[in-house]
């Protein structure tokens, strides 16, 4: 049971912006940093963001991450076919000492 | 090219045991957290458990401990994870992957356990 919260879904238009939520608490997201996961059918995860808001080399800053209290955001702009995948968030919580991952959205370009 | 390799999935029965191995290539694991995250059919993702660059902390996900045991061989580039007491709900694609969080972070393609008798 994951204890990082996610919408289920969201969707838009080619070219539009979606916003994922993941909603934590104090023991995880409220005082550990969060990153973002992307996976594409049948292909392992691969991080998007790490440390809140850090992109790794190769991620194109049309993603974008943000953290406030207990919650965290991915924004994705200019939304392309290609973003079509399962979205995860994660943080390590203390109180458990493990790492938590998100329930995942699906991100559909409509 | 930095890869992540994991081998020894398979099917086995209730009860049995199985051992993981994770193989680097293009660069050393020496100085990376290590992790297992495994992902049942058609479910989200659920983190199993990391070992220190010398090996000397580990931490677990409650529902494996004491079953499941992970550890590394820096001088082999490897990554292991012994499973034991085998259960139904382990049935999983188990994925290796280095500094899960972090700017350098890698993930394996992952092997397929099935627990089934």
């Amino acid at each position: 049971q994951s204890v990082l919260t996610q919408p289920p879904s969201v969707s838009a238009a080619p070219g539009q912006k979606v916003t994922i939520s993941c909603s934590g608490s104090s023991s995880n997201i409220g005082n550990n940093h969060v990153s973002w996961f992307q996976q594409l059918p049948g292909t392992a995860p691969k991080l998007l963001i790490f440390d809140n808001n850090k992109r790794p080399s190769g991620i194109p800053d049309r993603l974008s991450g943000s953290k406030s209290g207990t919650s965290a955001t991915l924004g994705i702009t200019g939304l392309q076919t290609g973003d079509e995948a399962d979205y995860y968030c994660g943080s390590w919580d203390g109180s458990l000492s493990v790492y938590v991952f998100g329930t995942g959205t699906k991100v559909t370009v409509l | 090219e930095v890869q992540l390799v994991e081998s020894g999935g398979g099917l086995v029965q209730p009860g049995g045991s199985l051992r993981l191995s994770c193989t680097a290539s293009g660069f050393t694991i020496a100085t990376d957290w290590m992790h297992w995250v495994r992902q049942a059919p058609g479910k989200g993702l659920e983190w199993v458990a990391n070992i220190k660059p010398d090996g000397s902390q580990k931490y677990y996900v409650d529902s494996v401990k004491g079953r499941f045991t992970i550890s590394r061989d820096n001088t082999k580039n490897s990554l292991y994870l012994q499973m034991s007491s085998l259960r139904v709900e382990d049935t999983a694609i188990y994925f290796c992957a280095k500094a899960i969080a972090a700017y350098t972070s890698a993930w394996g393609q992952g092997t397929l356990v099935t627990v089934s008798s």
